[in-house]
């Protein structure tokens, strides 16, 4: 497996700001991912992150609103661009190991006012 | 075809009894099955995971069933406990592109 961490826990943001979030890994891994949970549903792919690649984006999500950057292969960061309301989620990062197993961080909680 | 369908949406079951939950799939090129347990405020945790090659695999009081051909899926605990209490995604992927299709998630409540 592997330890996953996530900073910041949890964040109250204001309309139209922006927040970053980081995601560190204790082991080198090729494959990343960022995920979004709204309150009391599923997970939804956000994009696929490869170090030394632009990252890839689900139908929905867009570069502009969700900027992801790889620059080695134990750290991603997920930025929320403008935010609003509808961005109050959780955001979780995940790393794939031995090829298919993937484990989770612990989330970000954002709230939007 | 990507969907995973998952049920029930939520779950009572006494201390000591069986919890069942199904999932379902219609993509075939998915080969692998993982399951996954979230407690409120923490990330999902892998709980235990199947490929298509076998039918069944146990770990501990968690099985996960497997049939190919209906395209079904189901996890199942045995002595529930109050710990156990939580939510579950069934997941799907294909070893090729690696990214997880979750279901709709099941809320367990075991009572003690």
């Amino acid at each position: 497996s592997a330890v996953i961490s996530q900073k910041p826990s949890r964040d109250i943001c204001q309309r139209g700001t922006s927040l970053t979030i980081q995601c560190q890994v204790d082991s080198q891994v090729t494959m990343m991912f960022w995920y979004r949970q709204q309150p009391g549903q599923s997970l939804t792919l956000i994009a696929t992150a490869n170090q030394g690649s632009e990252a890839t984006y689900e139908s929905g999500f867009v570069i502009d609103k969700f900027p992801i950057s790889r620059p080695n292969l134990t750290f991603s960061t997920l930025t929320v661009s403008n935010m609003s309301p509808e961005d109050s989620s959780i955001y979780l990062c995940s790393v794939e190991i031995q090829g298919v197993e993937q484990y989770f961080g612990p989330g970000t909680r954002l709230t939007v006012t | 075809q990507q969907q995973v369908k998952q049920s029930p949406q939520s779950l009572i079951v006494q201390k000591g009894g069986i919890s069942i939950i199904n999932c379902a799939y219609e993509n075939t090129a998915f080969d692998y099955f993982p399951w996954y347990q979230q407690f409120p405020g923490k990330g999902p945790a892998l709980l235990i995971a199947i490929r298509p090659d076998v039918s069944e695999k146990k770990e501990g009081r968690f099985t996960i069933s497997f049939n190919k051909s209906a395209k079904q899926f189901s996890l199942h605990i045995m002595d529930s406990q109050p710990g156990d209490s939580a939510t579950y995604f069934c997941a799907a992927s294909s070893t090729s592109y690696g990214k997880l299709t979750f279901g709709q998630g099941t809320i367990l409540t075991v009572h003690p």
